[in-house]
């Protein structure tokens, strides 16, 4: 089955500098790869997602790539700001696994004023 | 609008007690999830549901049962609890492949 690892598990920026995370996962057949944004006390809630069929995908300051031949995915924050702080997972799945949505460990993030 | 809804938000069992985490959703999706979250282990995927009438298990399955009762709702139960099953409990829906999975606010459970 799938598995997705996912690093840094903590990071710690100061405000306005750039953060990256980065998944891998072992299922090549994986072709949906979401972020999701956890506050404390929170539900997850997806910030961003990308398709096996894209390379990236740019939303306002939050990026995705995707490498499948490498088979990870990074997801990048600009010009960070303090209300980016929060644990952050990234997932993966595909039509074949029938529904299934495996998750990373997820990362802390800290946005440092 | 609602959205995914858990219930209890909280509760303490003893070593071997029983008890059913009850989860639904207003938006009509075919999926269902249950995770539990444990500090550095992330979500881990228990059981999920991928339309009414099915369930699969997941990487952590041992321990859990579930029923899909209808589209709306997906309960969670631990038949006999044990410390190890400490942890917060989340369900989750989306409509189907590569949508957004919406998430309740997590069930607390501490057994002890």
């Amino acid at each position: 089955g799938e598995n997705v690892e996912q690093h840094p598990s903590t990071l710690s920026v100061q405000e306005g500098d750039s953060a990256v995370i980065k998944c891998t996962y072992s299922d090549s057949a994986s072709n949906y790869f979401p972020w999701y944004k956890q506050e404390l006390g929170k539900g997850p809630q997806l910030i961003i997602d990308i398709r096996s069929n894209v390379g990236e995908k740019k939303d306002q300051r939050i990026a995705v790539t995707l490498n499948k031949t490498a088979k990870h995915f990074s997801l990048h924050i600009t010009e960070t700001q303090p209300e980016d702080s929060a644990v952050y997972f990234c997932a993966a799945t595909s039509y074949n696994q029938g529904g299934k949505l495996i998750f990373g460990q997820g990362t802390e993030l800290s946005v440092k004023p | 609008n609602a959205g995914v809804t858990q219930t209890p938000k909280f509760q303490v069992l003893k070593t071997g007690q029983s008890m059913t985490l009850q989860c639904a959703q207003d938006m009509n999706h075919n999926s269902m999830y249950w995770y539990r979250q444990d500090p550095g282990m992330g979500l881990r995927l228990i059981y999920y549901s991928a339309s009414e009438g099915t369930t699969d298990k997941g990487e952590v399955p041992n321990g859990y049962n579930v029923s899909r009762l209808n589209k709306r709702e997906f309960s969670l139960r631990l038949e006999s609890a044990a410390p190890s099953q400490t942890s917060v409990y989340f369900c989750a829906s989306r409509q189907g492949w590569g949508t957004e999975a919406f998430f309740g606010q997590g069930t607390r459970l501490t057994v002890v």
